[in-house]
Parts: C-alpha cells; sequence; structure tokens
C-alpha cells in the first residue's frame, strides 16, 4: 500500500534557526510531491511542488526552500526561521503509479505543527 | 482564473440531519473536483471526487456529493450527520494548466459542526 510520512509531528524553534522537515512516500515510484502550508486551521497555501528527482518548482516567493534528494523524500528548508513561519506544513503525495493522472487524488501526511518563538 | 469557493464558513447541523456542504468552482473545460476532510491536527483526508459519469458521486463513510455543471456546484452531502462528521472540509478542483504538476486548487474549507 502506499503510505506517506513526515516528522517532526511538532516543532518549536527560536526566530532565526534553520529548519528541516523531511517526507518520505512508500509504495509508489515517481511520484509528484508538495509541500503546503496552512495557517490558522482554514486555507491551504502551495508552496512548493516536484514532479521527479532534482525538479522544484516554488509557487510563492518566501523564507522556505524545498529539495528531493530521492525519488521518494521530500524536504522543506529554511536557513533563518522568522515568525511568519509559523504554521501547519503538510505534504502530499500523487502516485505515479501506471503514469500520473488527472483523476487521481493527492494524498496528504499528518503535517508538522511549526511554532517560532 | 480558475477558483474554488466555498461560501459558509461554518455549517451547524443537528445529528440525524441531513448536512450539504457547498462548493462552486470555476475552471476551463471539464473540471476534475475532489472532497477532503480534515481533522485536528491530522492532514487531509481524501472523501470523493468526480471526474465522469454520473453526476452524485458516492465516498467514504456515507459522503456523496453531487455535480452540477449548469450551476458549477459540486456540494457535499449526507442523508443522516454524526456527531463524528464535526470536521473541516475542503473542496478542491484541478489546475487544468498545461504542465505535469498536477496542482489542486482548494477552497477555503468549511467547518461542520454536529450538535448530539
Amino acid at each position: 500500500s502506499q503510505t506517506i510520512h513526515q516528522w517532526p509531528a511538532t516543532l518549536v524553534q527560536p526566530v532565526g534557526s534553520p529548519l528541516s522537515l523531511e517526507c518520505t512516500v512508500e509504495g509508489t515510484s515517481n511520484p509528484n510531491l508538495y509541500w503546503y502550508r496552512q495557517a490558522a486551521g482554514r486555507g491551504l497555501q502551495l508552496l512548493f511542488y516536484s514532479v521527479g528527482i532534482g525538479q522544484i518548482s516554488s509557487e510563492v516567493p518566501q523564507n522556505l526552500s524545498a529539495s528531493r534528494p530521492q525519488d521518494r523524500q521530500f524536504i522543506l528548508s529554511s536557513k533563518k526561521l522568522l515568525l511568519s513561519d509559523s504554521g501547519f506544513y503538510l505534504c502530499a503525495f500523487l502516485s505515479g503509479d501506471r503514469g500520473h493522472t488527472s483523476n487521481q487524488p493527492q494524498h496528504f501526511g499528518d503535517g508538522t505543527r511549526l511554532s517560532i518563538l | 482564473a480558475q477558483s474554488v469557493a466555498q461560501p459558509e464558513d461554518q455549517v451547524n447541523v443537528a445529528e440525524g440531519n441531513p448536512l450539504t456542504v457547498k462548493c462552486t468552482y470555476s475552471v476551463s473545460g471539464n473540471p476534475y473536483l475532489f472532497w477532503y476532510v480534515q481533522y485536528p491536527n491530522r492532514g487531509l483526508q481524501f472523501l470523493l471526487k468526480y471526474i465522469t459519469g454520473d453526476n452524485l458521486v458516492k465516498g467514504s463513510y456515507g459522503f456523496e456529493a453531487e455535480f452540477n455543471k449548469s450551476q458549477t456546484s459540486f456540494h457535499l452531502k449526507k442523508p443522516s450527520a454524526l456527531v463524528s462528521d464535526s470536521a473541516l472540509y475542503f473542496c478542491a478542483v484541478r489546475d487544468m494548466s498545461r504542465d505535469s504538476s498536477y496542482k489542486l486548487i482548494f477552497g477555503s474549507g468549511t467547518r461542520l459542526l454536529v450538535r448530539p
């Protein structure tokens, strides 16, 4: 079966510290991968997506970056966190089995709640 | 521009009563539509999708959704609400840009509160 894992579940970091959030997918090859941020338990903002190893597209200018060092690994990073980086970060994947198709749903991990002090 | 609207921030319903969570969309061409549910401190869970075919789509946990092309709507419904259905619900439409991203455009979410 296809699964997605995010860690850590919660993180408290001081302003100016670095960040690394990791997301891994199992049970599928060549997935599309996505990082979202959710503020105040409401709308989702797409931050980055990746259609292959080393291929990263940024949706909004910001203090964060993403990398995809392996097929099923997606990392969200920052060199210096800002207060505005607080939020709930969600990773999602679109299965690559039988090729990507528009009618497949994205599947989400359980998220990382990031608090900046 | 492609967009999804969920006009209600919150929907309140008594347990046992039918519920409807509204969604309207704007895309070019035929839409691919999705509903997700989110419980506190959890990720989004896929409920159902409309791609083509029957306008009434059945999904998980007794939920269904009705696609209406003329009204560009995809409302989520359940005949009898449960207290455990209380959660945040998101409607989404596939971004039909001609790339390989298969991004989703999400509505702002509707909080469903089911009273005992």
